[in-house]
């Protein structure tokens, strides 16, 4: 069945580096992925999308890459800051669908 | 504050009890979409609506779980006869749909513990 899931679990990079998670996904008709970032005891909060028919997108210190090939998304986050601190998961939709489906998640811990 | 809202925020019952969930999605937009989140796991999708139509359930709502949108407005999402795996976080979002995108943006989650 469709499925998605993440390559860590964790994640601990220093302050004002660059952070990279990654997500992988088995159902090659997904065409919608959502990355969202959680703090503890609150809800999911969006931080950038993407469409199969693109395969990079950026935003303010976010990028997400996806490799359809492969079945792989990522997100890259620059010059990581304490408040980036928090569980980041990937999310997918099939077209015609309406049910995202989200992986475990990975916990960015920010060092000082 | 315009975004998903939802009440209560946290929940204590004892098992067997009846708990209901509301969600007032974000203004205009058609679909409302029920999740279920427990510690260290991803948001499993529960249910959806377009308007007051519910269009889509998952395996994961026993015939304890009823979700409603009267008016197409807000949702109440209830569960009866509690049991201890219940204890979860319950996730309310909405989307514009057919207005206008898929993009599903999350309220702040109703906790329950069941005891």
């Amino acid at each position: 069945g469709e499925s998605v899931g993440l390559h860590l679990p964790t994640l601990s990079v220093q302050e004002g580096d660059n952070s990279i998670i990654n997500c992988a996904y088995s159902n090659s008709a997904s065409d919608y992925f959502i990355w969202y970032k959680q703090e503890s005891g609150k809800g999911p909060q969006f931080i950038i999308d993407i469409r199969s028919n693109m395969d990079k997108r950026q935003g303010q210190r976010v990028t997400v890459l996806l490799n359809k090939t492969v079945k792989h998304l990522s997100l890259q986050i620059a010059a990581t800051q304490p408040g980036d601190s928090a569980v980041y998961f990937c999310a997918e939709k099939e077209n015609y669908g309406q049910n995202f489906v989200f992986g475990p998640g990975t916990r960015l811990s920010v060092l000082p | 504050d315009t975004g998903v809202s939802q009440d209560p925020r946290h929940k204590i019952t004892k098992r067997g009890q009846n708990v209901t969930f509301r969600c007032d999605p974000i203004s205009e937009h058609n679909r409302l979409y029920w999740y279920r989140q427990t510690l260290g796991q991803g948001p499993e999708f529960l249910t959806y609506f377009q308007n007051e139509a519910q269009l889509e359930k998952s395996r994961l709502l026993s015939d304890r779980f009823s979700a409603e949108r009267p008016k197409g407005s807000f949702s109440t999402l209830e569960i009866q006869r509690t049991e201890q795996g219940d204890s979860a976080m319950y996730l309310c979002a909405s989307s514009l749909g057919d207005r206008g995108g898929d993009t599903i943006y999350f309220g702040e989650g109703s906790w329950l513990t069941v005891v």
